[in-house]
């Protein structure tokens, strides 16, 4: 069974920094493509960026450019979301998502995590 | 990239047919996905490729595309359909706004 498990969601003042975890398992995480969905709170569904299967390529939304990095580690099945410079228009639930680029989608997401930007 | 748009709510009769749509400018050839999004929980995928349903979603639940606008269509929508639903492009990640299926 598949399971996605995030942690490392907390209350942060704006101008702070958070770290973000996503521990995977029940598939074979280094194979595939890893996302970060957020929503914010009585709001949709934003894609937040994603990272290949060696890590070496990421893209991210043009509004977290240059303030959020992502990055995982196989040995441990985890993804990592590290949010730096915060805003409060970043506190959402943040859900770590399997990308099946041959079918296009998001398969599997985690249950996600809540960051609160707020003074 | 661009926009998908959904109407903000759709309302059915238990046992009736819901249809929401997602139009965007110019769908072309892109993928639809259809996510259910439930009060407390994370979306799960309901259709890919248009009209491929993963492993474990009943046969009710279904997809379409004609032209602009990509269609999920619940027949015998149940109790327990109603959710938030959420279609998405591959192209750009981008996702429509949503749509709140209320069972009446």
């Amino acid at each position: 069974e598949v399971q996605l498990v995030e942690s490392g969601g907390d209350l942060v003042q704006p101008g702070g920094s958070l770290r973000l975890s996503c521990a995977a398992s029940g598939f074979t995480f280094s194979t595939y493509w890893m996302t970060w969905v957020r929503q914010a709170p009585g709001k949709g569904l934003e894609w937040v960026a994603n990272i290949n299967q060696d890590g070496s390529e990421k893209y991210f939304v043009d509004s977290v450019k240059g303030r959020f990095t992502i990055s995982r580690d196989n040995a441990k099945n985890s993804l990592y979301l590290q949010m730096n410079s915060l805003r409060a228009e970043d506190t959402a639930v943040y859900y770590c998502a399997t990308e099946r680029g041959d079918y296009e989608t998001f398969e599997y997401w985690g249950q996600g995590n809540l960051v609160t930007v707020s003074s | 990239s661009y926009e998908l748009t959904q109407p903000p709510s759709v309302s059915v009769s238990p046992g009736q047919t819901a249809t929401i749509t997602c139009s965007a400018h110019k769908l072309g050839n892109k993928y639809i996905s259809w996510y259910q999004q439930k009060p407390g929980q994370s979306p799960v995928l309901v259709i890919y490729q248009h009209n491929s349903r993963p492993s474990g979603i009943p046969e009710r639940f279904s997809g379409s595309k004609s032209g602009n606008t990509a269609t999920l269509t619940i027949s015998g929508t149940q109790a327990m359909d109603e959710a938030d639903y959420y279609c998405q492009a591959w192209d750009g990640k981008v996702f429509g706004g949503g749509t709140k299926l209320t069972v009446l």
